[in-house]
């Protein structure tokens, strides 16, 4: 079982504050990181894969950082706003040939009006 | 497009009770997984089906745990019998990739998951 972390576990965050956290993995056999963003009673959805070391991904205002030789990932959101409240969730996957995914505990957001 | 589809959406059930869970994967899909999400854990994989065949069942507990995928689409998940700790959130994920080579990161698509309580 590899140790997938993420912190902080739970963040309460204003309406229109940017935020942002951390996934750690190992650094060894990397082959990919995933998000996944998942709200309250609904399905996970995929939000961002990201296999190059350096590799960043924006998507409105959400955005992700990958730094493969140290093993991170930080997730950003600029302007966070109620809908933004979930748990999002990184999964690292160890290599190509298969797509075992191995996910962090996950950091819940809650945006307060 | 359909989502993954399972059911039901909620179980509670007394322990050494059965119990099964359904899952209906993205049409086309070659790869179905079961995940178990433990409260205050990420989600762990259970199972993995490629078609019909299984990929990986490593972290299944065999003992009271089985999982069928026939036809190659619809998937039920099983524990027989129950135990306190089997409670949880149950996901199924499907992926579209039959074959895997260099440079496949092939999104999993959730279910929005079987939540099981055990008593």
């Amino acid at each position: 079982i590899l140790n997938v972390e993420q912190s902080p576990q739970s963040l309460h965050v204003q309406e229109g504050d940017s935020t942002n956290f951390t996934c750690s993995f190992p650094s060894s056999n990397f082959y990919a990181l995933h998000w996944y963003r998942w709200e309250t009673a609904k399905s996970p959805e995929a939000l961002f894969v990201m296999t190059l070391n350096g590799d960043e991904k924006k998507e409105g205002r959400i955005s992700a950082t990958l730094n493969t030789k140290e093993g991170y990932s930080y997730l950003y959101i600029k302007g966070s706003q109620p809908e933004d409240s979930a748990t999002y969730l990184c999964a690292f996957q160890q290599r190509a040939g298969a797509n075992n995914l191995f996910f962090g505990t996950g950091t819940r957001l809650t945006v307060i009006p | 497009e359909a989502g993954v589809a399972q059911s039901p959406r909620y179980k509670i059930i007394e322990k050494r009770q059965s119990v099964a869970f359904w899952c209906n994967p993205i049409s086309g899909h070659a790869t179905l997984y079961w995940y178990q999400q433990i409260l205050g854990q990420g989600p762990k994989l259970l199972i993995q089906f490629q078609n019909n065949g299984v990929v990986d069942d490593s972290q299944l507990p065999k003992d009271r745990f089985s999982a069928e995928r026939l036809k190659g689409v619809d998937s039920t998940l099983k524990i027989q019998p129950a135990k306190l700790e089997d409670s949880a959130v149950y996901l199924c994920a499907s992926s579209l990739v039959a074959t895997w080579g260099l440079g496949t990161t092939d999104t999993q698509y959730f279910g929005p998951g079987t939540r099981l309580t055990v008593l």
